[in-house]
């Protein structure tokens, strides 16, 4: 069974810094994984999936993950900050093979300050 | 313009009063879906629905209902609510089942329910 472990529960960062939010997984077969944003008062939106393609993925508004299956992990970056990406960052992940649910990890609530 | 839309955004009742949180979406999307948001829990999945007439229990069933009579909706029952089911509601769908594997599923903007 896959499960999705967010390592951090809040990460503060200031305006033009760069973003870090840390996602590591458990997959019995290939994976896929993504990145969702839930800003407040809001619905989640996909902001980047990996299902086997490139391992590094691009995303909206300047984010990026990359998939390191040796270290499986999946974390999101950003380089510069910006006061509009505070917001609950959720990553998941779905075994790619037959029909499997996706799992949600926990969470991770960016804070930006000026 | 695409989108999944739940009724009632907020709303406050007592236990044990029936009540039902309706979701419509508007993409002619097979798949459906109820997830509850809970602190330091993620989404957990309650039902699913991979067309109509066919429904399924998520990890967290109990206590809630759905039926899927028509493709474009996908209301979510509790019967006699309690205090433990006080929380974030989301109905999310997705093109297919396959879509919804590879992720690309479509949230409304919640629900937030409150039982005392």
């Amino acid at each position: 069974a896959q499960s999705v472990t967010q390592l951090d529960s809040h990460v503060s960062v200031s305006e033009g810094t760069p973003v870090l939010l840390r996602c590591n997984y458990s997959s019995s077969y290939s994976p896929s994984l993504f990145w969702y944003v839930q800003h407040p008062n809001k619905g989640l939106q996909l902001l980047l999936k990996y299902t086997s393609a490139a391992t590094l993925v691009k995303g909206i508004n300047g984010f990026e993950a990359e998939f390191k299956k040796s270290e499986t992990s999946f974390h999101l970056t950003k380089p510069s900050a910006h006061m509009s990406d505070a917001a609950e960052y959720f990553c998941v992940v779905s075994e790619r093979y037959g029909f499997q649910k996706l799992v949600f990890g926990t969470g991770t609530r960016l804070l930006v300050s000026p | 313009e695409a989108q999944v839309t739940q009724n009632p955004r907020y709303l406050i009742t007592v236990t044990g009063k029936k009540l039902t949180v309706t979701c419509s979406q508007n993409m002619n999307h097979e798949y459906m879906s109820w997830y509850r948001q809970d602190p330091g829990l993620g989404l957990r999945q309650i039902y699913y629905s991979m067309n109509v007439e066919v429904t399924d229990k998520g990890d967290v069933p109990e206590g809630y209902k759905v039926s899927r009579k028509e493709k474009r909706n996908f209301p979510l029952i509790l019967e006699s609510p309690s205090p433990n089911q006080t929380s974030l509601y989301f109905c999310a769908s997705s093109l297919s089942v396959g879509q919804a594997n590879t992720g690309e599923l479509f949230f409304g903007e919640g629900s937030r329910l409150t039982v005392l």
